[in-house]
């Protein structure tokens, strides 16, 4: 059975460092891995999706990678600021087509302090 | 586009009431679900739908009914609303396309007293 995990569950750091946020999934059969993020009282916005096949993407400030073979997924933050304080969340996508249910870690909350 | 959208954002009941969570989305995703989030427990599916007239259960069905007339709504039905189901609830759609990436509504947060 899929179980995803996020470590730590809190973060809390300075402005202006880089930080990394760990995703662990226990079967490394997956189709892909999405990155999100859930502001306080609001819903999830995506940031990044990583198919199987990658081994990493970007997004401005956000790099997320992937490692299927030791079932770890990082989500690097360059130059942390008070506006990424938020609740990040992991999911894996076990299958393509109909049944594309995701399996959900249960977030890291950082807070980014000026 | 609008992308999915949900309504009511806030919502109180007595126990014993029903009432439907509306979702909508306006970006033609065959793929829809209803989460739940409750604090230490992540994110659970409830029921999912693959297309117009197709649905499915999730984790955490007991309670809830759906159904799928057309492929922009996807209303969430509390039969005989309890304080366990005092909760977060949130739509998410997604592609009909690889990656499958899944958009989610603002949510909705349910208190049952």
């Amino acid at each position: 059975k899929q179980e995803v995990t996020q470590i730590p569950a809190a973060l809390s750091v300075p402005e202006g460092e880089n930080l990394v946020l760990n995703c662990s999934f226990t079967d490394s059969a997956i189709y892909n891995l999405q990155w999100f993020r859930q502001d306080p009282g609001k819903g999830l916005t995506s940031l990044l999706l990583i198919q199987s096949s990658q081994r990493e993407q970007t997004s401005g400030r956000l790099n997320a990678s992937l490692d299927k073979s030791s079932g770890r997924s990082t989500l690097y933050i360059a130059a942390s600021q008070p506006g990424d304080s938020a609740t990040y969340l992991c999911a894996v996508r076990r299958n393509a087509g109909n049944n594309r249910k995701l399996i959900w870690g249960l977030g890291t909350s950082l807070a980014v302090n000026p | 586009n609008a992308g999915v959208t949900q309504t009511p954002k806030f919502q109180v009941l007595k126990t014993g009431q029903s009432m439907t969570l509306q979702c909508a989305q306006d970006m033609n995703h065959e793929y829809m679900s209803w989460y739940r989030q409750d604090p230490g427990m992540g994110l659970r599916l409830i029921h999912y739908s693959v297309g117009a007239g197709i649905t499915d259960q999730g984790e955490v069905p007991n309670g809830y009914n759906v159904s799928r007339s057309t492929t922009e709504d996807f209303p969430l039905r509390l039969l005989s609303a309890a304080p366990s189901q005092t909760s977060v609830y949130f739509c998410a759609s997604s592609t009909p396309w690889t990656p499958y990436e899944q958009f989610f509504g603002p949510g909705t947060r349910l208190t049952v007293l």
